[in-house]
């Protein structure tokens, strides 16, 4: 599982709250990745990182925000959570030139 | 912008039929493919990764196979089996992220396959 977690792994929050997920490996990978997948649209790309401090846009990161101060630790944030953010979160990183991911985390926006 | 498309969206199988899953990209200039399976309420476990140089790829009882000019990557399943019943998913890798072997995939919505004894 390339020494992937993600935390918290079920979370209920209220839209306006912000919320943060977390991605934690254990592997010192480079690349780390975070999508969200959603029926008829299957995974899409937020934001990665290509190291410390180092991140970029996805193909839908509006309303999320992402920070990298440790290798191991890449921290998506939902500044402001709205209902259309109800998704399954992954976490990836790249291993060789495979990517490998996370168990997801589930997020209900009420 | 890149899209991928698979069909069929859900096939279902007797045991021990050989089967093809198929994934179609509308760019040409990939970096590489990838095949996942994700079984329900689970993550994405990669099973194939084919470099845009080669033409297949194989481990097990599966083969991927890629065709860059006519945008066409299969997944061969031999002997399926119940446990293969999961989605499959294609995802088509962009360039390099710098020179570390980074890239941002696109996935395709996957073949949702299911296995009968």
């Amino acid at each position: 599982d390339a020494g992937i977690t993600q935390s918290p792994r079920h979370k209920v929050t209220e839209t306006g709250t912000p919320v943060t997920l977390r991605c934690h490996q254990t592997e010192n990978h480079r690349y780390m990745y975070w999508y969200r997948q959603d029926p008829g649209h299957g995974l899409r790309l937020i934001h990665y990182s290509y190291g410390v401090k180092d991140t970029d846009k996805g193909e839908v990161s509006d309303g999320y925000s992402v920070s990298r101060s440790k290798t191991e630790d890449f921290l998506l944030t939902l500044e402001s959570a709205t209902s259309s953010q109800t998704s399954v979160y992954f976490c990836a990183i790249t291993q060789g030139r495979e990517q490998y991911f996370g168990p997801g985390t589930r997020l209900t926006v009420t | 912008k890149q899209e991928v498309t698979q069909i069929p969206a859900a096939l279902s199988v007797p045991e021990g039929e050989n089967l093809v899953l198929n994934c179609s990209f509308t760019d040409s200039a990939i970096y590489n493919l990838q095949w996942f399976r994700q079984d329900p309420g689970k993550g994405l476990t990669s099973l194939l990764l084919i470099q845009s140089s080669q033409r297949e790829q194989t481990s097990g009882r599966l083969n991927a196979s890629l065709d860059k000019s006519s945008g066409r990557s299969t997944l061969y399943i031999a002997a399926s089996q119940p446990g293969d019943s999961a989605t499959y998913l294609c995802a088509v890798g962009e360039g390099a992220i710098l020179t570390g072997g980074g890239n941002k995939l696109t996935f395709g919505t996957g073949t949702q396959l299911k296995v009968e004894l």
